[in-house]
């Protein structure tokens, strides 16, 4: 089974600094996707970022980049310049392709924002 | 509408009562998936719908756990003979395709006293 391990329980940065945020997984398998996920405090599940596990070019997305390591199988989420909107639980998911697409989350990294 | 609707916002029950949790995906997003996440935890895959059949229920925890999607839009989980251990928020989310992106609702909050 997938798994996904979240080792950062608690994060803060200072307004217009960086952070970074770790994820490991544990998976037997070649083709599936990485995603990091922004929850607020109004609940709602908003997906900051996509990585495809063929592609070996790290994604990004505005302020957001990641750093992936395939063989280390680590999947870690820079936020530049961060922004106070920015403060929320962010999760890791893995998703396997080819199956029924359900996602594994990882517990979750609560980061907070410093003006 | 919008996006993923899902209602109640928020549920208060007695154990041993039962309850419908409803989820309103996205017009024309024929894949809809359940989560449930218990505090301080992320959410956990419950079951999987595509279109009106439900393609993998394996992560409903027991058979007090059942969801259905007759027409293959709405969908509603039901729970009965609830348990404190059932409180959690229920999570919803839809895709166009098994394949593309899941877009998530803002959950329903489960308590059971």
């Amino acid at each position: 089974a997938q798994t996904v391990t979240q080792s950062q329980p608690e994060m803060s940065v200072q307004e217009a600094e960086t952070v970074t945020l770790s994820c490991t997984y544990d998976t037997s398998e070649s083709d599936y996707y990485l995603f990091w996920y922004k929850q607020p405090p109004s609940r709602q599940m908003i997906l900051v970022i996509r990585q495809e596990a063929y592609k070996q070019q790290n994604a990004t997305e505005n302020r957001f980049s990641v750093n992936f390591q395939k063989a280390a199988k680590s999947f870690s989420l820079k936020i530049s310049d961060s922004q106070l909107g920015d403060a929320a639980m962010y999760f890791c998911a893995y998703l396997r392709k080819g199956s029924n697409y359900k996602l594994t989350f990882g517990k979750g990294t609560l980061l907070t924002v410093n003006p | 509408g919008a996006g993923v609707s899902q209602t109640p916002s928020n549920k208060v029950t007695e154990k041993g009562k039962y309850v419908e949790l409803r989820c309103d995906p996205i017009s024309g997003h024929t894949a809809l998936y359940w989560y449930r996440q218990s505090l301080g935890q992320g959410p956990e895959f419950l079951i999987y719908f595509q279109g009106t059949g439900a393609a993998d229920d394996s992560g409903l925890p027991n058979d007090r756990f059942f969801a259905v999607r007759p027409e293959g839009s709405v969908s509603t989980l039901k729970i009965q003979r609830t348990e404190r251990g059932d409180s959690a928020v229920y999570l919803c989310a839809s895709s166009l395709s098994p394949s593309n992106e899941q877009f998530f609702g803002p959950g329903t909050r489960l308590t059971v006293l």
